[in-house]
């Protein structure tokens, strides 16, 4: 069975600070990976998508990178705000589901 | 719609009475995953539709839970019997297939089994 893990489970930086996000998965065999962050008492919001096929993709501040025979993923924030403070979770497809992590508990202190 | 939408976004219901969630995929989107998140916890997978077809249900607790899926489009959560053990946030997501494309999800139904 898949198992997702993401370290650290909570990270506090000062504002301005660039950051990196781990994330890792046990079974190599994956559609795709995908970013989400959550804020409290809400839904997921889609942040970036890498296809099993692909090294990273970069959206705005923030990079993603794959390496799935590893299995592993990082998420990079650049030059961190205090709007980025919430939850980050990865997920990875198999087919018929996503398997997520337990995330991580991000704050950006003014 | 703009995105998944999902009701009632709150439902507070007696031990032992039946709940119906709604999920109004994003048109045009032909999967669809119901998840679960109990108080700080993770997300929980329970069913995936791929057009009106469930080929994953290996996620439902028990036999209290059922899903179904009509016109590829609404997707409905039927909790029979509802224990304190169901309260949790209730997500859907849809995709406009599984597994190459990017998953958007609904705000939730947060259930509260008093």
């Amino acid at each position: 069975k898949q198992e997702v893990t993401q370290i650290p489970a909570a990270l506090s930086v000062p504002e301005g600070e660039n950051l990196v996000l781990n994330c890792s998965f046990t079974d190599s065999a994956i559609y795709n990976l995908q970013w989400f962050r959550q804020d409290p008492g809400k839904g997921l919001t889609s942040l970036l998508l890498i296809q099993s096929s692909q090294r990273e993709q970069t959206s705005g501040r923030l990079n993603a990178s794959l390496d799935k025979s590893s299995g592993r993923s990082t998420l990079y924030i650049a030059a961190s705000q205090p709007g980025d403070s919430a939850t980050y979770l990865c997920a990875v497809h198999t087919g018929n589901q996503f398997y997520f992590g337990t995330g991580t508990s991000l704050t950006v202190i003014p | 719609g703009a995105g998944v939408s999902q009701s009632p976004s709150n439902k507070v219901t007696e031990k032992g009475k039946d709940v119906e969630l709604r999920c109004d995929p994003i048109s045009g989107h032909t999967a669809l995953y119901w998840y679960r998140q109990r108080l700080g916890q993770g997300l929980e997978f329970l069913i995936y539709f791929q057009g009106n077809s469930a080929p994953d249900k290996s996620g439902l607790p028990s036999d209290r839970f059922s899903a179904e899926r009509t016109g590829e489009s609404v997707s409905t959560l039927t909790i029979q019997r509802t224990q304190q053990e169901d309260s949790a946030v209730y997500l859907c997501a849809s995709s406009r297939d599984r597994g190459r494309n990017e998953a958007f999800f609904g705000q939730g139904t947060r259930l509260t089994v008093v």
